[in-house]
């Protein structure tokens, strides 16, 4: 099956850094989602984005999907930043299965 | 648009029991897929519905099932429950699959089997 690695597992920031989040998938995919999951363990969508760039206030996203990876990429991070992002792609005829990376464990220290 | 709504929000049961979850799609969303989240295992997909029909399952026991009604809510169950089922069950929706925007999910049941 198809294999989603994200990229570092963990992540500490001062208030303020810039970070830059990987996703590698080793197959072809339909869509591309961006998710963080806030201390409660809901998942929030932060982008569909199975190509091309877009961006969200402080967040911006690409993917290229030739080369089968995606970055997230979070500028003047904030505390509230913190928690878990997120990579899930789904694979061409696999309708609704979306398969996740392990996640990026974000810590925004003041 | 009200989001995606899952009844009920934490669950204790005891082993050897079966528990039913609810979820409730956004309006106008009629594919439902559901998850499974655990610490050792991460996010592993149960199963997806669209128009009352299973399109796609993923690799669990047939102790996990599910259903799909006509106004596209969702139930999934779990019969003779283990202590390895504890796990926080996410449910999504979307238009049509994922293909369009993408999916969405409720804020999840937590279940605790003792």
């Amino acid at each position: 099956g198809i294999q989603v690695e994200q990229s570092p597992p963990d992540l500490i920031l001062q208030e303020g850094a810039n970070s830059t989040l990987r996703c590698n998938f080793s197959d072809s995919v339909n869509n591309l989602q961006w998710f963080h999951q806030n201390p409660w363990g809901q998942l929030i969508n932060l982008f569909y984005i199975p190509s091309g760039t877009k961006q969200n206030g402080r967040l911006s996203a690409t993917t290229v999907a030739t080369e089968r990876y995606s970055l997230l990429y979070i500028s003047s991070s904030q505390t509230t930043d913190s928690g878990v992002y997120f990579c899930a792609v789904e694979r061409r005829g696999s309708q609704g299965n979306l398969i996740f990376g392990k996640g990026t464990k974000l810590s925004v220290k003041p | 648009k009200a989001g995606v709504t899952q009844t009920p929000r934490y669950l204790i049961k005891t082993r050897g029991q079966q528990v039913t979850l609810s979820c409730s799609p956004i309006s106008g969303h009629r594919s439902v897929s559901w998850y499974q989240q655990t610490p050792g295992q991460g996010l592993q997909f149960l199963f997806e519905y669209f128009s009352e029909t299973q399109r796609n399952k993923g690799n669990f026991p047939g102790r996990f099932s599910g259903r799909q009604f006509s106004n596209s809510r969702s139930e999934m169950n779990v019969s003779t429950l283990e202590l390895g089922d504890s796990a926080l069950y996410l449910c999504a929706s979307s238009l049509a699959g994922t293909g369009v925007r993408g999916q969405f999910f409720g804020p999840g049941t937590r279940l605790t089997v003792l």
